[in-house]
C-alpha cells in the first residue's frame, strides 16, 4: 500500500532563518505531489504542485520555493523565513493522470515563526 | 472555473443526531467530488468520492453523500453522530490540471 512521510512534525524556527520540509511517498511511482498550507481560519491553500521530477508548478507568489530532485520527494524550502510564513503545512500525492484521482494527505508540520 | 462552497463554518450536533454538512459546487464539466476529514494537528483523510457512477456514495466511518446535479450539491450526512466524529470536514472538487478545490471547510461539533 501506499504511505506518505513528512517530518518533522513540528519546527520552530526564528525570522530570517531558512526552511527545509521534506515529503516522501512510498508504494507507488511517477506520483502527482502537491504542498498546501493553512494559516488559522484561511482554509487550504495550494502552493505548489508537480507532475514529474524538476517540474514544479508554483499556485501563489511568496517567499517558498519548492524542488522534486526523485520521483518521489517533494520539499519546501526558504531562504529567509517571514512571521507570515507560519501555519500548517501538508504534503499529498495522487496517482498522475485523471481528474478522478483523490488526492492523499501527509500528517503535516506545524511551522511557528518567532 | 469551479469552485465549493461549504454552508456553515461550524455545526454543532448532539450526540446519536443526523449530521448533514452542505456542500454546494460550481463547475463548467462534470465534476468529480470529495469529501475529507481532518482531526486535529493531523493531515486531511479521504472520506469518500463521487466519479460519476452511483449518486449516493458511501464512505468510511457510516458518512454517506448524495451528488444532485439539479442542486449543483453533495451534502454530507450521517444517521447517528459520535463524539470521534468532532473534526473539520472540507468538500473538494475537481479543478483540472490535477488539482483540487476545496471548501473552506466546517467544523463539526459533537454535543454528549
Amino acid at each position: 500500500s501506499q504511505t506518505i512521510h513528512q517530518w518533522p512534525a513540528t519546527l520552530v524556527q526564528p525570522v530570517g532563518s531558512p526552511l527545509s520540509l521534506e515529503c516522501t511517498v512510498e508504494g507507488t511511482s511517477n506520483p502527482n505531489l502537491y504542498w498546501y498550507r493553512q494559516a488559522a481560519g484561511r482554509g487550504l491553500q495550494l502552493l505548489f504542485y508537480s507532475v514529474g521530477i524538476g517540474q514544479i508548478s508554483s499556485e501563489v507568489p511568496q517567499n517558498l520555493s519548492a524542488s522534486r530532485p526523485q520521483d518521489r520527494q517533494f520539499i519546501l524550502s526558504s531562504k529567509k523565513l517571514l512571521l507570515s510564513d507560519s501555519g500548517f503545512y501538508l504534503c499529498a500525492w495522487s496517482v498522475r493522470g485523471g481528474v478522478r484521482q483523490p488526492q492523499h494527505f501527509g500528517d503535516g508540520t506545524r511551522l511557528s515563526i518567532l | 472555473a469551479q469552485s465549493v462552497t461549504q454552508l456553515g463554518s461550524h455545526v454543532s450536533v448532539s450526540e446519536g443526531a443526523l449530521v448533514l454538512l452542505r456542500c454546494n459546487y460550481s463547475s463548467s464539466v462534470p465534476p468529480y467530488l470529495f469529501w475529507y476529514v481532518q482531526y486535529p494537528n493531523q493531515g486531511l483523510q479521504l472520506l469518500l468520492k463521487y466519479t460519476s457512477a452511483a449518486t449516493l456514495v458511501k464512505g468510511i466511518n457510516g458518512f454517506e453523500a448524495e451528488f444532485k446535479k439539479s442542486e449543483t450539491s453533495f451534502h454530507l450526512t450521517k444517521p447517528s453522530a459520535h463524539m470521534r466524529d468532532a473534526a473539520e470536514y472540507f468538500c473538494a472538487v475537481s479543478g483540472g490540471g490535477n488539482k483540487l478545490v476545496f471548501g473552506a471547510g466546517t467544523i463539526l461539533r459533537v454535543k454528549s
